[in-house]
């Protein structure tokens, strides 16, 4: 059964501070595996999805790395701002037809202004 | 494109009550998902369609809750008796594929009092 580990459970930074957001699962057989955003009483925003043969991939400011072999995906945010405060969760994909996902409880960013 | 539509937004009902959530995917997405999120955790997924047939609900307390997908569109979610511990958000997404970029729902509020 997968399991999936973030780190850390919150964060707070001054703006303007680039800062990692950490991802572990114990499952490396996985289709591929995506980050999402969620704000307070919304539903989730898929942000970056990264095949399994891929090693990142990158949108914006923002960068997500893929180390399948050791379990883990990095999410990179440059630059950060006060409008990226959010709950940020990742989900890698089962390698199952299905493809199910299986979150972590996400990590709260938190960006002063 | 119209996103995933869910309704409704909040439902505040007794233990022992029974609840229904309607779901409408993108157009032309074949997978629909039943999220369920407890404050504080990630989403926690109760059944996967694969047009109207259920690829996955392993996590579905049956003895409660049940799903439909009539004509392989739209969804309903329905628990009946509710218990204190079903209080959390129900989110729907879809997809086209499985596998690729999921599409949430702002979900639908559940308080069991």
């Amino acid at each position: 059964k997968q399991e999936v580990t973030q780190i850390p459970a919150a964060l707070s930074v001054p703006e303007g501070e680039n800062l990692v957001l950490n991802c572990s699962f114990t499952d490396s057989a996985i289709y591929n595996l995506q980050w999402f955003r969620q704000d307070p009483g919304k539903g989730l925003t898929s942000l970056l999805l990264i095949q399994s043969s891929q090693r990142e991939q990158t949108s914006g400011r923002l960068n997500a790395s893929l180390d399948k072999s050791s379990g883990r995906s990095t999410l990179y945010i440059a630059a950060s701002q006060p409008g990226d405060s959010a709950t940020y969760l990742c989900a890698p994909g089962g390698s199952g037809s299905a493809r199910q996902l299986t979150f972590g409880s996400g990590t709260q960013l938190t960006v002063l202004p | 494109e119209a996103g995933v539509a869910q309704s409704p937004r909040y439902k505040i009902i007794e233990k022992r009550q029974s609840v229904a959530f309607w779901c409408n995917p993108i157009s032309g997405h074949a997978t629909l998902y039943w999220y369920q999120q407890i404050l504080g955790q990630g989403p926690k997924l109760l059944i996967q369609f694969q047009n109207n047939g259920v690829v996955d609900d392993s996590q579905l307390p049956k003895d409660r809750f049940s799903a439909e997908r009539l004509k392989g569109v739209d969804s309903t979610l329905k628990i009946q008796p509710a218990k204190l511990e079903d209080s959390a958000v129900y989110l729907c997404a879809s997809s086209s594929p499985p596998g690729n970029t999921i599409y949430f729902g702002e979900g639908s509020w559940l308080t069991v009092v």
